[in-house]
């Protein structure tokens, strides 16, 4: 069975400063996705960045950015020039390729940044 | 925008009543799904639909039961709540261009007393 875990309940970064959030995942699959979402106190889960499990060049999304270590099972996330909206919650997650994959999420981790 | 309401956005019932989320998109998407979000947990599947009639089962099941009778509409129901099913639901669709990602309703906050 896939898993996803994220391994850094907490996280805290200065305004402006580069913080980076942990994920690994386990799977036996080749043809698969991995995603970063970002929970705001708002609730409503917004996708950061999509990662194509064939595609070894690392994604980018302005100031997000990933570090996929395809090998090793991780699927690291940067946030550069952190800024006081990027406190949130983020969802390290993952889809199986496949039409009736299903996305499966690690347990989170709250993300404060401090002025 | 993905065009997912879910309704109703908050609801408060006691326990062994049934209560039933409606999930409604608007552009055709053929597979939809019911998360529930605890604390310590993060997001957990429920069941999931690949079609009209067609639904299976996810992670955390039990106690629920599902219906997609036309493509719009997706329907949670838990047929006798209980405490244990207080939580913050969420519906999601599956992008029509099949990148992967899943484009989220904005969530209903279940309470059972």
């Amino acid at each position: 069975a896939q898993t996803v875990t994220q391994s850094q309940p907490e996280m805290s970064v200065q305004e402006a400063e580069t913080v980076t959030l942990s994920c690994t995942y386990d799977t036996s699959e080749s043809d698969y996705y991995l995603f970063w979402y970002k929970q705001p106190p708002s609730r409503q889960m917004i996708l950061v960045i999509r990662q194509e499990a064939y595609k070894q060049q690392n994604a980018t999304e302005n100031r997000f950015s990933v570090n996929f270590q395809k090998a090793a099972k991780s699927f690291s996330l940067k946030i550069s020039d952190s800024q006081l909206g990027d406190a949130a919650m983020y969802f390290c997650a993952y889809i199986y390729g496949g039409s009736q994959g299903n996305l499966i999420f690690g347990k989170g981790t709250k993300l404060s940044v401090k002025p | 925008d993905a065009g997912i309401t879910q309704s109703p956005r908050h609801k408060v019932t006691e326990t062994g009543t049934p209560v039933t989320l409606r999930c409604h998109q608007t552009e055709n998407h053929r597979y939809m799904y019911w998360y529930r979000q605890d604390p310590g947990h993060g997001l957990r599947l429920i069941h999931y639909s690949y079609g009209v009639k067609d639904t299976d089962k996810g992670e955390v099941s039990d106690g629920y039961s599902v219906s997609r009778s036309k493509t719009e509409d997706f329907l949670l129901t838990l047929e006798s709540a209980t405490s244990s099913q207080t939580s913050v639901y969420f519906c999601a669709i599956r992008g029509l261009r099949d990148t992967g990602e899943l484009f989220f309703g904005e969530g209903s906050r279940l309470t059972v007393l």
